[in-house]
């Protein structure tokens, strides 16, 4: 089992509409969380970063949050634009041990007009 | 001006050759990553340098050679390629922090869609 899942796995919003994507995980002990942003054709691009005593961060219209206590994290995006379209992928890194470095699957969402 | 940059960006090829990805960072940092991301999307890291010391290697078979001249540059050699080699390859770098690799922000390169036929 992975250890980041991401839901929904793909989502299609209206431009101009919120909407929020998850992302679960077990990775221990916590170090950080990261979302990335990779439109299609491209490689990822970091969004925010987020350590064990940060609760929300935001970047723009993009906010995350992070409850380290259930190990979840939420990326809203706020009157979402058709640039908005594009995988989202949380990523999280442990302290130390093995794997360190957890990728999730990403969110696919697509902004229509 | 481009911050990473990898070539080709497409590599399309016949199983059992030999082939090559290279990648480049302007941004002076000191550690370069290589990723696989599947036709599932799942992005894996495979291998890690800092200072062109090989700090990361992920259970990657050993047909996969990195190899680092320099900090600015980290390439990707594969020998006899195999269909399940076809995916998506990023290059990646971050600067070096005392508190760790894992804790760095990663600036990725556009990527390599290599396709074995």
């Amino acid at each position: 089992k992975n250890q980041v899942e991401q839901s929904p796995q793909s989502l299609i919003i209206l431009e101009g509409k919120n909407c929020t994507l998850q992302c679960n995980y077990t990775v221990s002990p916590f170090s950080n969380l990261r979302w990335y942003k990779q439109d299609t054709g491209r490689g990822p691009v970091s969004l925010t970063i987020m350590t064990f005593s940060e609760n929300t961060k935001s970047n723009g219209r993009y906010t995350a949050t992070l409850d380290a206590d259930t190990k979840q994290s939420s990326l809203h995006i706020t009157a979402s634009q058709l640039s908005d379209s594009a995988s989202y992928i949380c990523v999280v890194s442990a302290s130390y041990g093995n794997n360190r470095l957890a990728f999730g699957k990403g969110n696919q969402v697509v902004v229509i007009p | 001006d481009t911050a990473v940059s990898q070539t080709p960006k497409y590599l399309v090829t016949q199983m059992g050759n030999d082939k090559s990805i290279k990648c480049e960072q302007n941004l002076g940092h000191d550690t370069m990553y290589w990723y696989k991301q599947d036709s599932k999307k799942f992005l894996k890291i495979m291998f890690s340098y800092n200072n062109k010391e090989l700090i990361i290697n992920e259970t990657v078979p050993n047909r996969f050679s990195p190899k680092s001249p320099d900090k600015a540059h980290l390439n990707l050699h594969i020998n006899s390629l195999e269909l399940g080699d076809s995916a998506v390859y990023f290059c990646a770098s971050s600067p070096f922090r005392t508190s760790g690799i894992y804790n760095n922000e990663q600036f990725f390169g556009p990527g390599t869609r290599l396709t074995v036929l």
